[in-house]
């Protein structure tokens, strides 16, 4: 059974680049279809995209933080990883990632982990 | 842009609730997808496709739409139904969620 977990720091200073961390079970990112998305959510805001990587090694970004974005795999460890550079306080939001089954959707989630941008 | 209302629903338990997600440009029915969050937990897929159900979803919950508007259904609101729902569309390209409707005990 499907499962993810991220992993990262809980505070990072303003202008610094975040690296979050996805470690998975269930799936592997060497099977075709499979992938793996990130999302945040600000705290008491909407869900908003931010990545995706596919088993082909594929990238997708949000448009609007797609300078700041990069996502890469480790298929050995099953883990994919998120950096955002150049953080500032509107950044402050649980960042979750998330299974995309084949057909597109997000059927399974992690937990989420809450990065607070703060000098 | 997927656009949600109403932004809070106010209902009792035993009534029906009508949720509606209005996209700016045509959105293909295989790829639109809601959630449900309830406070401190992650999103938990409810819909995917327009109208399948999820694994675990009771049929009290149906999708419906094509086009630029789609709409969640829950025939008889049950107490663990109060919850904050995201209507999404997935394509190969990118990935939109809405702002969300925040479905509330009267």
């Amino acid at each position: 059974q499907i499962a993810l977990k991220e992993s990262g720091p809980s505070l990072v200073k303003p202008t610094q680049t975040l690296t979050v961390t996805c470690t998975f079970s269930g799936f592997s990112l060497t099977t075709a279809g499979e992938g793996v998305a990130w999302i945040r959510q600000p705290p008491g805001k909407a869900l908003e995209w931010l990545a995706l990587i596919y088993w082909s090694n594929d990238n997708r970004y949000s448009p609007s933080l797609e300078n700041r974005l990069t996502i890469t795999k480790d298929t050995s460890k099953n883990q994919v990883v998120l950096t955002m550079t150049n953080m500032d306080p509107v950044d402050t939001a649980t960042y979750y990632c998330a299974h995309r089954e084949p057909l597109g959707y997000f059927d399974h989630w992690g937990q989420g982990t809450l990065i607070t941008v703060s000098s | 842009v997927l656009t949600q209302s109403p932004g809070t629903l106010s209902l009792s338990p035993g009534e029906r609730a009508s949720l509606s997600c209005r996209a700016s440009q045509s959105v293909r029915t295989d790829y639109l997808a809601w959630y449900q969050q309830k406070p401190g937990q992650a999103p938990r897929l409810v819909i995917y496709g327009t109208s399948n159900r999820a694994t675990g979803i009771p049929d009290r919950f149906s999708g419906s739409g094509s086009g630029t508007d789609f709409t969640l259904t829950i025939s008889r609101l049950e107490p663990e139904d109060f919850a904050v729902y995201y209507c999404q569309q997935y394509g190969d390209t990118r990935v939109t969620f809405g702002q969300g409707t925040r479905l509330e005990i009267k």
